[in-house]
């Protein structure tokens, strides 16, 4: 079975703050994608960055960077110097690469920068 | 890069009628489309998979005949919500598996608010 947790429901911080959203996961597969997804107040699913269970080197995109740690099962968001424009619901999610149509998305974690 | 559209946007419909979602990938052929509902403050749940040209999967617990699902075509996929009540409203979005790019392609639409009045 496979499953995405975030337990951080609700995060608000402070512009220009670091903040980081937690995600871990459970598979009993051995290759597999996780990605993060950014929903802002309009509604669309924007795609932040895909991971695939072989790369575990850390990735950085600007002010995003992810820690992927296959030995805790967790791949972790972090938003450095954070802005209001950072503000919404960000969802990881989990697939395998044999199926990517059984793709798991975690609860959410809703991100509220503030000025 | 690879962009889907989803229409309507927002609808607002009475109870009893339908209502039909269009999710159309603009630029990539899509083999597979998905669709996804999502209720306020919650996470995304996974309703059907469609396949071109053949009958859509759903999902455990979704009523196929409530939610019907059309993919007539590799860039079209539609969603009926058929005899709409008020705890159908939601927020539906649907995604597209590039056929050029399966490993890599999923893209979402911008998503429809449905309300049921």
């Amino acid at each position: 079975a496979q499953k995405v947790t975030q337990a951080q429901t609700e995060i608000s911080v402070v512009e220009k703050e670091d903040v980081t959203l937690d995600c871990v996961y459970e598979t009993r597969d051995t290759t597999y994608y996780l990605f993060w997804y950014k929903q802002p107040p309009s509604g669309e699913l924007v795609f932040l960055i895909r991971r695939n269970s072989f790369d575990e080197q850390n990735e950085i995109s600007g002010r995003y960077s992810w820690n992927f740690q296959k030995s805790t099962s967790s791949f972790n968001f972090t938003i450095t110097a954070s802005q209001v424009v950072d503000s919404a619901v960000y969802f990881c999610a989990l697939s395998p690469s044999y199926n990517n149509n059984d793709m798991r998305f975690g609860a959410g974690t809703r991100l509220t920068v503030k000025p | 890069g690879a962009v889907v559209s989803q229409h309507p946007s927002r609808v607002i419909c009475k109870s009893g009628t339908s209502v039909k979602i269009e999710c159309r990938s603009l630029d990539f052929q899509a083999t597979t489309m998905f669709w996804y509902r999502q209720f306020p403050k919650q996470s995304l749940m996974l309703m059907a998979t469609s396949n071109e040209g053949s009958k859509a999967t759903y999902e455990q617990g979704v009523e196929k005949d409530k939610f019907l699902i059309n993919h007539a075509s590799l860039t079209l996929s539609t969603l009926t919500v058929t005899s709409a009540h008020p705890e159908d409203s939601s927020f539906y979005i649907c995604s597209a598996r590039d056929r050029g790019r399966p490993v890599y392609g999923y893209t979402f639409g911008s998503g429809t608010r449905l309300t049921v009045v």
